[in-house]
């Protein structure tokens, strides 16, 4: 049972517009910054968002993020095939001290 | 170029210890700010965070794995070190680790190794 919540699964058609949410509470999202993640099978994470909407250098600017209180959210616009992938969230918690991850998203492009 | 590349045994038996070790280049662990973190990931499941060492050589386990964990660095070598007693096979997963960013306000994780994959055994 990861500590963030995560759809388990998400999908979008060529084009269009994904989101993919993660629920925490206050001891982790709603007093710190959130980063996501990309994965494909077999490799390592790829940060695509840090500090809740900052994308490094090289990201697409297809993808954003956002937050409110406890939650954040993953967009990603102009889906292409390339962005199906898993996605996960991670916070720092203040409770645990240290690093909390979602379950992560399945996004799939239909 | 950066680099961080895990390895360590691929398979150990039942209550054994395994020691992985992150070896990493073009950074270094004695800059302000930067650490490196361990993060499991079991065969299809989800990620996991299980310690990480800081610059100043502060350190943080995660609650439900401390009395098992025991990070160090040494930074001439540029190598972390994972100590992990008393393997279960739920413990099979691969192991990544990752070069951290810490500015007070927000960090990241911003670099991994591809991971080691550690299967417990009998």
């Amino acid at each position: 049972q990861s500590v963030l919540t995560q759809p388990p699964s998400a999908s979008g058609t060529p084009g269009q517009r994904a989101t993919i949410s993660c629920s925490g509470s206050s001891s982790n999202i709603g007093s710190r910054t959130v980063n996501w993640y990309q994965q494909f099978p077999g490799t390592a994470p790829k940060l695509v968002i840090y500090r809740n909407n900052q994308r490094p250098s090289g990201v697409p600017d297809r993808f954003s993020g956002s937050k409110s209180g406890t939650s954040a959210s993953l967009a990603i616009s102009g889906l292409q095939s390339e962005d199906e992938a898993d996605y996960y969230c991670v916070a720092w918690d203040d409770s645990l001290n240290g690093p909390v991850f979602g379950g992560g998203t399945k996004l799939t492009v239909l | 170029q950066i680099t961080l590349k895990e390895s360590g045994p691929t398979v150990v038996k039942p209550t054994q210890t395994v020691t992985l070790t992150c070896t990493f280049s073009g950074f270094s662990l004695s800059t302000s700010g930067v650490g490196v973190g361990w993060i499991r990931q079991p065969p299809g499941k989800a990620l996991e965070w299980l310690t990480l060492v800081y610059w100043d050589d502060d350190k943080r386990y995660s609650p439900s794995l401390k009395s098992r964990l025991t990070i160090t660095k040494d930074t001439s070598k540029n190598q972390v070190v994972l100590t992990m007693t008393k393997m279960d096979p739920v413990d099979t997963a691969t192991y990544h680790c990752a070069r951290l960013y810490w500015y007070g306000s927000y960090w990241f994780f911003d670099l991994w190794g591809r991971g080691t994959l550690v299967t417990v055994s009998s």
